[in-house]
């Protein structure tokens, strides 16, 4: 039973660029939520996916978007990239929209130069 | 965003000790959870508790959802190496259907 995968594992961008990172959830579970952990942190809430739409946003900006597929694979997309969103980016997924329940990827490792 | 406030921020401790750790927020809970975060993988999950006042235990770790179901605790009994990591509380809210995640404990166990 695989958990849940991100990749890439590491990356390195330059400022303004852009980044796309990916998820495939725990086999089974269909919602997808995006979390972000600067070091020495605890995750923060990026977004949350269900039925392929965008249900639930924290305190971040636009520049912060995604996608979920008809699979229940997500992607997180950052524009614009800044020297601040160096950091550790985790996905997590559960078993339906309001499941208490999460389980962790091992994070996207993302320095941005 | 909002981060609960977890205590203490670091912990050294000795092969064989108990250890305590809490978590305290300004808001109310529907469901407590803790975790363990190894470096360079993902947090795992420990404990989640449902009910103000309820006491679970998952092995030598034991966590109560507190009465004001503003806090939580956890305690790990005779500690070993592979305790070593970083713990965090999360709360999770019905109505604001997230998670919150508190600020880490860092516990360091010497054999």
């Amino acid at each position: 039973d695989a958990g849940v995968t991100q990749s890439p594992t590491h990356l390195i961008k330059t400022r303004g660029q852009q980044v796309t990172l990916r998820c495939s959830p725990k086999s089974g579970h269909d919602t997808v939520s995006w979390y972000q952990q600067a070091l020495g942190q605890g995750p923060q809430f990026i977004f949350q996916y269900y039925e392929e739409e965008e249900r639930q946003r924290g305190n971040f900006p636009d520049r912060f978007s995604g996608h979920q597929f008809p699979n229940y694979s997500s992607e997180l997309n950052v524009n614009a990239l800044l020297l601040g969103d160096s950091a550790l980016y985790l996905c997590a997924s559960s078993l339906g929209w309001g499941e208490d329940i999460q389980y962790f990827g091992a994070g996207t490792r993302l320095s941005v130069l | 965003g909002q981060q609960l406030n977890q205590s203490p921020q670091s912990m050294f401790i000795q092969e064989g000790e108990d250890v305590s750790m809490n978590c305290t927020s300004s808001s109310i809970f529907n469901t407590w959870l803790w975790y363990k975060q190894d470096p360079g993988e993902g947090p795992v999950l420990l404990i989640a508790l449902y009910k103000a006042g309820e006491l679970t235990s998952n092995g030598r770790l034991t966590a109560q959802f507190g009465i004001t179901r503003k806090d939580s605790f956890l305690n790990i009994s005779a500690s070993i190496p592979s305790d070593v990591g970083i713990y965090f509380c999360a709360g999770f809210s019905n109505t604001g259907n997230q998670f919150y995640f508190g600020t880490g404990t860092s516990l360091t166990v010497i054999p």
